[in-house]
Formats: structure tokens, C-alpha cells, sequence
């Protein structure tokens, strides 16, 4: 069965540009959350989403937006990127918000100069 | 005081040895534990949930301790495979959608 996947792999943007990753989860589920993880730090929760509605937010500012399609895949948009954006996204899936196990994907690694 | 907190590392430890991870969470409505392992530029992977009876996976073995908010994990053994990051994780439960993380714990098992 295919795990999580997230696209692009890597991404380079300069400041002030806008970029929109994303992710499919595994057949099956119906949650995805989104995480950021700096070089250095444990990932950091941004958005959760389920049957397409936003379910929960992380302390990032309005720059941050997701959504989920009705197939359950997801985009996370990130408009007038800082330097400090720069960060390993990850997105993680699970059948359903009150399952507490989450799968990972391999993230897309953003780089903003 | 940080929601999830774990030991600063890194850890070197020869193969073999013993090596414990500790970590302490502050909201004591914290419901599910787990212990992910993060190999380098990769994505965080489950290696154990955490029961309050504590349990145990071959080499490894998970407690908690709810009255002090403590979690630990000890590794026996220790392979060179098993040089990861481990992390920490709770989940709060119904209500709450996210995993909380600790910043990790650097693991260097060294010939």
C-alpha cells in the first residue's frame, strides 16, 4: 500500500514569493495534518483538516493556508515567504481525527534565500 | 515551560550499552504517548506507543508515569541502527487535533 506522499521533494524560493506543497494520504484516510520542522526542532503543528473542513490550527500567522479536496488530498500555501519559513513540511494522515496514531510522509524540504 | 521536553543530548554510546531517554509533558490532560524516531532528513516514524503499564518491543522498553507527567525509553543493546533522533510525542486527546513534539534527543551509537 502506498504510504503518504508530498510534492515537490525540494523546493528554492527567495523572500516574498508564495509556494503551495502537497500531499495525498494514504488510501483510506480522511485527516491530514500538516507540520513545520526547523533544522534543529521537534515538527511544530500547523493545520489539521478532515472531510475537508479546517479542525484545528496551529499558532502560525495568516500567511499559512490549507485546504483538503474531496479525494482528501491537501495543498498548504505559505504567501510572502521569510527567510525563517525555511523548514522541512511534513504532512501526516489517519483515518480519522480520533485516531491518535499519525503516518508521516517524507516532507517537501523549502529552502526561502 | 515547553509543552513536551525532553533531555538536550546528544547521546554517544558504545555499541551495546544501555541508554535512557527522558521526557516530561505539562498538560496532565494528555491522553496518548508515543516515542517516533527521525533518522537524518527524514520524516518522523511511530517506534512505540506508551502505555501506563509500561511495555516493552524487544530491545526497547516505554513507561509512564502519569502522576509525575514522565515518559522514558530505554534502549538495551544498543546497535549501530540505532543512531536516530528520538522525539517525544503526546496527544491530548478528543478535542485536540495535533501531536505536540519534543525538539528531540540526538542518538550517536559508535563502533
Amino acid at each position: 500500500d502506498a504510504g503518504v506522499t508530498q510534492s515537490p521533494t525540494h523546493l528554492i524560493k527567495t523572500r516574498g514569493q508564495q509556494v503551495t506543497l502537497r500531499c495525498s494520504p494514504i488510501s483510506g484516510h480522511k485527516s491530514v495534518s500538516w507540520y513545520q520542522q526547523v533544522l534543529g526542532q521537534g515538527p511544530q503543528f500547523i493545520f489539521q483538516y478532515y472531510e475537508k473542513e479546517e479542525r484545528g490550527r496551529g499558532n502560525f500567522p495568516d500567511r499559512f493556508s490549507a485546504r483538503q479536496f474531496p479525494n482528501y488530498s491537501s495543498e498548504l500555501n505559505v504567501n510572502a515567504l521569510l527567510l525563517g519559513d525555511s523548514a522541512l513540511y511534513l504532512c501526516a494522515s489517519r483515518p480519522a481525527v480520533s485516531y491518535n496514531e499519525q503516518f508521516f510522509g517524507p516532507g517537501t524540504r523549502l529552502t526561502v534565500l | 515551560r515547553k509543552e513536551v521536553e525532553q533531555d538536550p543530548g546528544p547521546f554517544n554510546v558504545p555499541e551495546g550499552a544501555t541508554v535512557a531517554f527522558n521526557c516530561t509533558y505539562s498538560n496532565s490532560a494528555s491522553q496518548s504517548f508515543f516515542w517516533y524516531r527521525q533518522d537524518c532528513r527524514k520524516e518522523p516514524k511511530l517506534l512505540m506507543s506508551v502505555y501506563s503499564s509500561g511495555n516493552e518491543d524487544g530491545r526497547f522498553t516505554a513507561q509512564l508515569n502519569r502522576a509525575s507527567q514522565y515518559i522514558s525509553l530505554l534502549i538495551r543493546d544498543s546497535k549501530l541502527s540505532d543512531s536516530a533522533t528520538y522525539l517525544c510525542v503526546v496527544w491530548s486527546g478528543a478535542g485536540s487535533y495535533q501531536l505536540t513534539f519534543g525538539k528531540g534527543t540526538k542518538l550517536s551509537v559508535i563502533p
